[in-house]
């Protein structure tokens, strides 16, 4: 079974700067999805950004990136000019294209600060 | 449309009583659903995934149980809650294709006390 880690508890950064996340996962398989999920206080689930694990490019979606390290297994995300609407818990997951079980890390705790 | 209904957004129940919690999607036939938990402050905890009508797999062995009566209802159910039943309930559903993503309806929050 696949697992995602996510060894960062509580993060936080000042506003208008940049902070990353890390995650680390664990599977065989060669070809899977990867999501970075933003739940904020009002705990709906929000996709963040995608990347398919063929793809060597990383994704990118306005301020927010990832770096992708297939052989070291791990999935961080960057998030450039912070704003306080950035402050949310944030989760990795991972998907098999063809497999069923959508499994998430424990979460990140981002607190941007005025 | 990718729309999840989940309801009630809010429950209290008593130790003891059954539980049904109910979440309809929209968009594309035959989706994978999946119901988590969430306790506070925590991560998401698969508690069941369907892939199609009465096809349910189980993660977590415990006293809860769902079902898939139609292929866009999924259905979280209990005959005896337990004090460690409350949290988060999230239901998900997954699309297809090169876009895939989970969308989530939007919980439900339940206390058994």
């Amino acid at each position: 079974a696949q697992t995602v880690t996510q060894s960062q508890p509580e993060m936080s950064v000042q506003e208008a700067e940049t902070v990353t996340l890390s995650c680390t996962y664990d599977t065989s398989e060669n070809n899977y999805y990867l999501f970075w999920y933003k739940q904020p206080p009002s705990r709906q689930m929000i996709l963040v950004i995608r990347q398919e694990a063929y793809k060597q490019q990383n994704a990118t979606e306005n301020r927010f990136s990832v770096n992708f390290q297939k052989a070291a297994k791990s999935f961080s995300l960057k998030i450039s000019d912070s704003q306080l609407g950035d402050t949310a818990m944030y989760f990795c997951a991972f998907l098999m294209p063809s497999g069923s079980r959508l499994t998430f890390g424990e979460g990140t705790q981002l607190t941007v600060n005025p | 449309s990718q729309t999840i209904h989940q309801w009630p957004a809010t429950l209290v129940q008593p130790v003891g009583s059954p539980l049904s919690l109910e979440c309809t999607v929209e968009g594309t036939s035959n989706p994978n659903l999946y119901w988590y938990r969430q306790a506070a402050g925590r991560g998401l905890q698969l508690l069941f995934y369907s892939v199609g009508i009465g096809q349910i797999s189980s993660e977590v062995p415990q006293n809860l149980s769902a079902s898939r009566p139609q292929d866009r209802q999924f259905i979280l159910s209990s005959k005896k809650l337990l004090l460690s039943d409350s949290g988060f309930y999230l239901c998900a559903k997954r699309t297809t294709g090169m876009n895939t993503e989970a969308f989530f309806g939007q919980g439900t929050r339940l206390t058994v006390v």
